[in-house]
């Protein structure tokens, strides 16, 4: 158990909804950042943010938002949903925001685009 | 273009043998290389992180190596369990701040 948490585990929507998928960091990480693995491109850097600020931006579509609150959770808004959106979303923490640290993923969750 | 490209693609080898999954990358500017574990399923867990300066990093039965000169990296399995069955992802952090560009992973699977 790596200390941080996702909700839901999966969720099944249909095309053109909006869907908020919720990370908990690490107790004292400050750093969350947001991944999407599909089958075809393997795991994808989405976005990170830093005690609440946003700090370096992946491959994050326009249609995807993000962000972190005063308590260090974040959430990952995903909006006007397509059937390629299908995917494991997966956040990590870090204690703080160097390209040394180590993330922890949570167990991700799973979301399925009918 | 910063690319991480890894082989190969899946092995299968027999419980207790050693094998070594390959990781060569075009990132730059070179920050750190990772690797991870992850089981099906479930997060990637960090097996181990070198930055420029590092040649060899152990954690365990895991043994990486990184060549920066010819931007290649390797991650050695010393006498495999059944429990190593997962996919090991390289992940290459530069081209820019925090920003990790990852591998498509090698697919290890051992058999008894």
């Amino acid at each position: 158990d790596s200390g941080v948490t996702q909700t839901p585990k999966h969720l099944i929507t249909a095309t053109g909804q909006r869907v908020t998928l919720r990370c908990s960091p690490r107790s004292g990480d400050l750093s969350v950042y947001w991944y999407q693995q599909s089958l075809d491109q393997g795991l994808q850097f989405l976005i990170h943010y830093y005690n609440g600020e946003e700090r370096a931006k992946g491959n994050i579509l326009e249609r995807f938002s993000a962000q972190q609150f005063p308590d260090l959770h974040s959430e990952l808004n995903l909006s006007s949903l397509e059937l390629g959106d299908s995917a494991l979303y997966f956040c990590a923490s870090s204690g703080l925001a160097g390209t040394r640290e180590t993330q922890y993923f949570g167990p991700g969750t799973r979301l399925l685009v009918l | 273009k910063n690319q991480v490209e890894q082989s190969p693609q899946s092995l299968i080898i027999l419980e207790g043998k050693n094998c070594t999954l390959q990781c060569n990358y075009t990132v730059s500017p070179f920050s750190n290389l990772r690797w991870y574990k992850q089981d099906t399923g479930r997060g990637p867990v960090s097996l181990t992180i070198m930055t420029f300066s590092e040649n060899t990093k152990s954690n365990g039965r895991y043994t990486a190596t990184l060549d920066a000169d010819t931007k290649q990296s390797s991650l050695h399995i010393t006498a495999s369990q059944l429990s190593d069955s997962a996919s090991y992802i390289c992940v290459v952090s530069g081209g820019g701040y925090n920003k990790l560009i990852f591998g498509a992973g090698t697919r290890l699977a051992v058999h008894p």
